[in-house]
């Protein structure tokens, strides 16, 4: 199986802050990884596919980067609806794996 | 808009058969990956398998070896089977909608999840 590392755990930040989660694969992914928001008693919802790109609807301020182990996802100018605790899942191969999360509080 | 409702006990005691159905409503169940997804305070986000193209399916191998998973397109339903569940196997269970895609699978619809509690 591919483990999936996140970190941080969890962070705290405010209100207009830039935060980046990074997500670390055990063994080379390409651009096979996405990223998920979830919020408290809600299921995850879909963010961001193929390591960048962002879903339709949803604010350019999110962001992500990376290739091959090493992968990254960005918030600018944090607004409350971002407080929330974000996975990262790979796709390359099954099983398929998620990260631990990030909660972003 | 498709929706995806889950269904099954939500109380079940070690050694039992959980048995979970989803519908999905709003769409086709072609040319999509159905899947189960769990999440427990423990073990975090676990795929636990997928169903698609009348009825082959791929499974977690962690958990294959006592779990099935079938399709009812008529209906619009898939169901999971997990027998001899044990406290481990207590998690929110939801079912979601995959998309097989050049970069891989993406699940992009969920279920609202149900809240399975195994314990004598």
């Amino acid at each position: 199986d591919i483990q999936m590392t996140q970190s941080p755990a969890s962070l705290y930040a405010s209100v207009g802050d830039e935060i980046t989660i990074t997500c670390r694969a055990s063994h080379t992914i390409s651009t096979h990884l996405n990223w998920y928001q979830q919020k408290p008693g809600k299921a995850p919802q879909l963010l961001i596919t193929a390591v960048s790109r962002l879903q339709s609807g949803l604010p350019s301020r999110i962001s992500g980067s990376g290739s091959g182990t090493q992968f990254s996802l960005t918030i600018n100018n944090l607004q409350p609806e971002d407080f929330a605790t974000y996975y990262c899942q790979q796709s390359f191969s099954t099983p398929l794996t998620f990260g631990g999360g990030t909660r972003v509080q | 808009q498709v929706e995806l409702q889950e269904s099954g006990p939500r109380l079940m005691k070690p050694s039992e058969t959980l048995s979970l159905t989803c519908t999905v409503s709003g769409g086709s169940m072609r040319s999509y990956y159905w899947s189960w997804i769990r999440q427990s305070p423990g073990k975090g986000l676990e795929w636990i398998g997928y169903i698609y193209s009348r009825g082959s399916a791929t499974y977690n191998p962690s958990l294959a070896s006592r779990m099935s998973m079938s399709e009812d397109t008529s209906m619009n339903q898939f169901s999971l089977k997990l027998r001899s569940v044990t406290g481990a196997d207590s998690a929110v269970y939801y079912c979601a909608r995959i998309r097989g895609v050049s970069t891989g699978f993406e699940v992009d619809n969920w279920g609202q999840g149900t809240l399975v509690t195994v314990s004598s």
